[in-house]
C-alpha cells in the first residue's frame, strides 16, 4: 500500500537561508511523487513532480527536489528562502498504474526576516 | 482565468442540517475531485468523477453524497451534518487523473455545531 511521510510538522528558516523538507515513501514500484504548497486560505498549487528520468526536477519559484530511491525520499529544497515562501507544503505519492494519491499531512514554514 | 471555483467560502451549520457545496472549473477536465482537509492529516478524497455521469467513492466516503452535474460542475452534499464533518474543503480537477497536475479551488471552511 501507498504512504507518504512527513517527519517535520513545522519548520521555521531566516529569510535567504537555504531550506530543504524531508517525505519519504512507502510503494512497491516506482512511485509517482508531487510536491503541493498552500498558501494561507488558497487551495493547493503544484510545485514540482517526478515520475521517471532525471532524478533532480526542477519547479516553480525555485524549488527543486530528488528522488532517492534508496532511501525512499523525495526532499524537496530551495537555496534562499524568500519571506513569500511561507506556506504549507505537501507531498504527495500516487501510482502509474491506478488513479490513487496519497497526500502526508503537511509541514507548515515560516520565514523569519 | 477562472479555474477552479467553489462555492460558498465559509459555512456554519447546526448538527443535522443539510447543506450542498458546490464546484465549477472552466479547463474542460474530465476530472473532478472533493477532499476535506483536517490538522495533522493531510488532504483525504471523499469522492471523485473521473468522467460525465459517473461518480466514484474515495477513502472517506461516509456522509456523503456527490453529483455530477455536467463536465464543468461536481457538488457535495451533506444530507444530515455531523460535528465530524467540521473541515476544510477542497474541490479539485485535473485532466485526467490525480497523477497529471491537479487545480484547487480555494476552498469551503465548513463547521457543524
Amino acid at each position: 500500500a501507498q504512504s507518504v511521510t512527513q517527519p517535520d510538522i513545522h519548520i521555521t528558516v531566516s529569510e535567504g537561508a537555504s531550506l530543504e523538507l524531508r517525505c519519504n515513501y512507502s510503494y512497491g514500484a516506482t512511485p509517482y511523487l508531487f510536491w503541493y504548497v498552500q498558501s494561507p486560505g488558497q487551495g493547493l498549487q503544484l510545485l514540482l513532480k517526478y515520475f521517471s528520468g532525471d532524478t533532480l526536477v526542477q519547479g516553480i519559484k525555485g524549488f527543486e527536489a530528488e528522488f532517492k530511491r534508496s532511501q525512499s525520499s523525495f526532499n524537496l529544497r530551495k537555496p534562499s528562502v524568500h519571506w513569500s515562501d511561507a506556506a504549507e507544503y505537501f507531498c504527495a505519492v500516487g501510482s502509474y498504474n491506478t488513479d490513487k494519491l496519497i497526500f502526508g499531512t503537511g509541514t507548515r514554514l515560516q520565514v523569519f526576516p | 482565468n477562472a479555474g477552479v471555483t467553489q462555492t460558498p467560502k465559509f459555512q456554519v451549520l447546526k448538527t443535522g442540517q443539510s447543506m450542498t457545496l458546490q464546484c465549477a472549473q472552466d479547463m474542460n477536465h474530465n476530472s473532478m475531485y472533493w477532499y476535506r482537509q483536517d490538522p495533522g492529516m493531510g488532504l483525504r478524497l471523499i469522492y471523485y468523477s473521473a468522467s460525465e455521469g459517473t461518480t466514484d467513492k474515495g477513502e472517506v466516503p461516509n456522509g456523503y453524497n456527490v453529483s455530477r452535474l455536467n463536465k464543468r460542475e461536481f457538488s457535495l452534499r451533506l444530507e444530515s451534518a455531523a460535528p465530524s464533518q467540521t473541515s476544510v474543503y477542497f474541490c479539485a480537477s485535473s485532466g485526467r487523473s490525480q497523477n497529471e497536475k491537479l487545480f484547487f479551488g480555494s476552498g469551503t471552511q465548513l463547521s457543524v455545531l
